[in-house]
């Protein structure tokens, strides 16, 4: 089982929707987790970062469920800009490894 | 403030070529790491460093070297290409003060081997 998993998608949504992207992981000793987004032949760039506590930016809130070890990017009221590949991030082994999904692909249409 | 640098922008090397991808950060982090990124595979830790002198392992460290004399510089090390190593290759640093994780990355490097 790979460490952070994510479903590839694509997720076709039309603008205004909400879409919401799961991203689970293995190792229940880690602590913060990240939300990255990628633009296609870019760099990625950090969306949100997650604690236990959850977080909310503006149409963008993040949650993390230990329990069931997984964390969530629910995006509102979509927009063609939110087209992109987001990135779930871990830590590994003590923090110094920052272990990446594989990406979920969002593609808002008019 | 340029952030983090990587040079050359592509890269094109035979199977046995060795070549070094730059790496340089004017931010003063401690932290840098250096992925690779394939299709629908994310991106992969290669390597990582916390401070100067100090690295270690990541994900998929074979085939390639790192070493960190100064806290800009963190150059990647091909030793012998091979056409797996044909990737995108990003440097990332992050000042990693406070819990704070987040990786400022570079432009990113296309490499194939051919």
């Amino acid at each position: 089982r790979k460490e952070v998993e994510q479903d590839p998608g694509p997720f076709n949504v039309p603008e205004g929707a909400t879409v919401a992207f799961n991203c689970t992981y293995s190792n229940s000793a880690s602590q913060s987790f990240f939300w990255y987004r990628q633009d296609c032949r870019k760099e990625p760039k950090l969306l949100m970062s997650v604690y236990s506590s959850g977080n909310e930016d503006g149409r963008f809130t993040a949650q993390l469920n230990r329990a069931s070890q997984y964390i969530s990017l629910l995006i509102r009221d979509s927009k063609l800009s939110d087209s992109a590949t987001y990135l779930c991030v871990a830590p590994s082994g003590g923090y110094n490894k920052l272990i990446f999904g594989a990406g979920t692909r969002l593609a808002v249409h008019p | 403030n340029a952030g983090v640098t990587q040079t050359p922008k592509f890269q094109v090397l035979k199977t046995g070529q060795s070549m070094t991808l730059q790496c340089a950060q004017d931010m003063n982090h401690e932290y840098m790491s250096w992925y690779r990124q394939d299709p629908g595979m994310g991106l992969r830790l290669i390597h990582y460093s916390v401070g100067a002198g100090i690295t270690d392992q990541g994900e998929v460290p074979n085939g390639y070297n790192v070493s960190r004399s100064t806290t800009e510089d963190f150059p990647l090390r091909l030793l012998s290409a091979a056409p797996s190593q044909t990737s995108v290759y990003f440097c990332a640093s992050s000042d990693r003060q406070g819990g704070n994780e987040k990786l400022f990355f570079g432009s990113g490097t296309q490499l194939s081997v051919l």
